[in-house]
């Protein structure tokens, strides 16, 4: 069973603007939200965090947002850049299952100038 | 550079052939984790270590499917008997403990392809 959702496979965003990265889950027991990014031919590198008992995380151009009475978090990106280019992949753990990650499906983010 | 690597980086292998994928994680990294990344998904957990101890292997699909560590640090996975369902990208990360809050580092994955 998906527990973690993301359900846009893709995004076009303009050089500059915003981009929107939405995630949903199912389980109520996660306590810990990632980001993860990838480039292809590499493994997948650590964005940014946010605990449960927090509804905003910000490190630099980059924002989580989490709503637990929703199960949504989302990640936006402001301002968009080129090299941000890659797919963006969701992740949530649970206390006491070692920090192992559930993963969403992913969504490729498309930077243009 | 001394993050995590995986050899090989591309394995190409025959139904029914046996394969061993190898992770050197960083040094030090108390927990290791392997993961399965089909086409177009999310990777998705499959065995934990830490240290020398598998303290999770809920997410092995098969019992071809095994893993090791066995001095804590190098671990290896292997698959028997190959089968065209097996062909995925193989993920390890490693992380300084095994708590929920701690950063994984992945490697570049070792992306096997079974004929």
């Amino acid at each position: 069973d998906q527990q973690v959702k993301q359900n846009s496979p893709s995004l076009s965003v303009q050089e500059g603007r915003i981009s929107i990265l939405n995630c949903d889950y199912t389980n109520s027991m996660f306590d810990y939200f990632l980001w993860y990014k990838k480039y292809p031919a590499e493994g997948p590198t650590f964005l940014i965090s946010i605990s449960s008992i927090k509804d905003k995380n910000e490190d630099g151009r980059f924002t989580v947002f989490l709503n637990k009475s929703a199960k949504h978090l989302s990640l936006h990106i402001v301002p968009s850049q080129p090299g941000d280019s890659a797919v963006y992949f969701c992740a949530a753990s649970k206390r006491g299952s070692w920090g192992k990650l559930q993963f969403g499906a992913g969504t490729q983010v498309v930077v243009t100038p | 550079g001394a993050g995590v690597s995986q050899s090989p980086r591309y394995k190409v292998a025959k139904r029914g052939q046996d394969v061993a994928l190898r992770c050197d994680p960083i040094s030090g990294h108390v927990s290791l984790f392997w993961y399965q990344q089909a086409l177009g998904q999310g990777p998705e957990f499959l065995t934990y270590f830490q240290n020398e101890a598998q303290l999770d292997k809920s997410g092995l699909p098969s019992d071809r499917f095994f893993a090791e560590r066995p001095e804590g640090s190098v671990s290896t996975l292997k698959i028997q008997r190959t089968q065209q369902e097996d062909s995925a990208v193989y993920l390890c990360a490693s992380s300084t403990t095994g708590l929920s809050y701690n950063e994984q580092f992945f490697g570049p994955g070792t992306r096997l392809t079974v004929l």
